[in-house]
């Protein structure tokens, strides 16, 4: 089956420190994962994908095969990185299969 | 460069009605895709257009139903409407129709339907 996990719905943290969003997958071929990111009253908007092997934002992703995991990090969290987070994966024939998504607020 | 438009933004029915969703994709962009997002779930994958045809379809019942118009707009049209049937409606587009990891999804900003 494929499917996308975000075990935390809210993650709190207050500024400066690290953050890390979970995701995990199942997926049966070779994977092609992404983060998306609503900031509030934006748009759903992509973040990064690993196939870019990119940092956003000072975010970065490394896709686990072994763990199956594709964990959203940055070592000093902005209090306007406070947004919606999902992970996604390309289920085949354009399908991105979502998480249910982790909220990041970051205080002050 | 204008994004992704959809109308209406809010839509309210009673049971049983039809709707119709409209989206309206980044000049230039030829694929459509469309995702439903309940309340406390994810987005889940609807449907794909891609130069007018039906490519792809997630696991919705038939009742939900589209098309793409020579334009590259698309309609989103959910009959016999069911109360589980409320959430946001998201459309997307892309410039091709490539895979996502070469072929970015830019959303819209989604039509609210409840239905009552």
């Amino acid at each position: 089956a494929q499917r996308v996990t975000q075990p935390e719905k809210l993650l709190s943290v207050f500024k400066g420190a690290p953050v890390e969003l979970k995701c995990n997958y199942s997926y049966s071929g070779s994977p092609e994962l992404f983060w998306y990111v609503q900031y509030s009253r934006q748009r759903l908007q992509l973040l990064l994908r690993h196939i870019s092997r990119e940092s956003i934002k000072g975010f970065t992703a490394d896709l686990n095969k072994g763990e199956t995991s594709f964990h959203l990090k940055k070592p000093f969290a902005q209090e306007e990185d406070s947004a919606m987070y999902y992970c996604a994966l390309s289920g085949g024939y354009n399908k991105l299969i979502f998480g249910a998504g982790t909220r990041l607020a970051v205080h002050p | 460069e204008a994004g992704v438009t959809q109308s209406p933004t809010h839509l309210i029915k009673t049971r049983g009605q039809q709707a119709t969703l409209r989206c309206s994709p980044i000049s230039g962009h030829t694929s459509v895709y469309w995702y439903q997002q309940a309340l406390g779930l994810g987005l889940q994958f609807l449907l794909w257009y891609d130069e007018g045809e039906e490519r792809n379809r997630g696991n919705f019942p038939p009742r939900f139903s589209g098309r793409q118009f020579p334009n590259y707009s698309s309609e989103l049209n959910v009959n016999a409407l069911e109360l589980e049937d409320s959430a946001l409606y998201l459309c997307a587009s892309s410039k091709s129709g490539g895979s996502p990891s070469t072929d970015t999804q830019y959303f819209g900003p989604g039509t609210r339907l409840t239905v009552l």
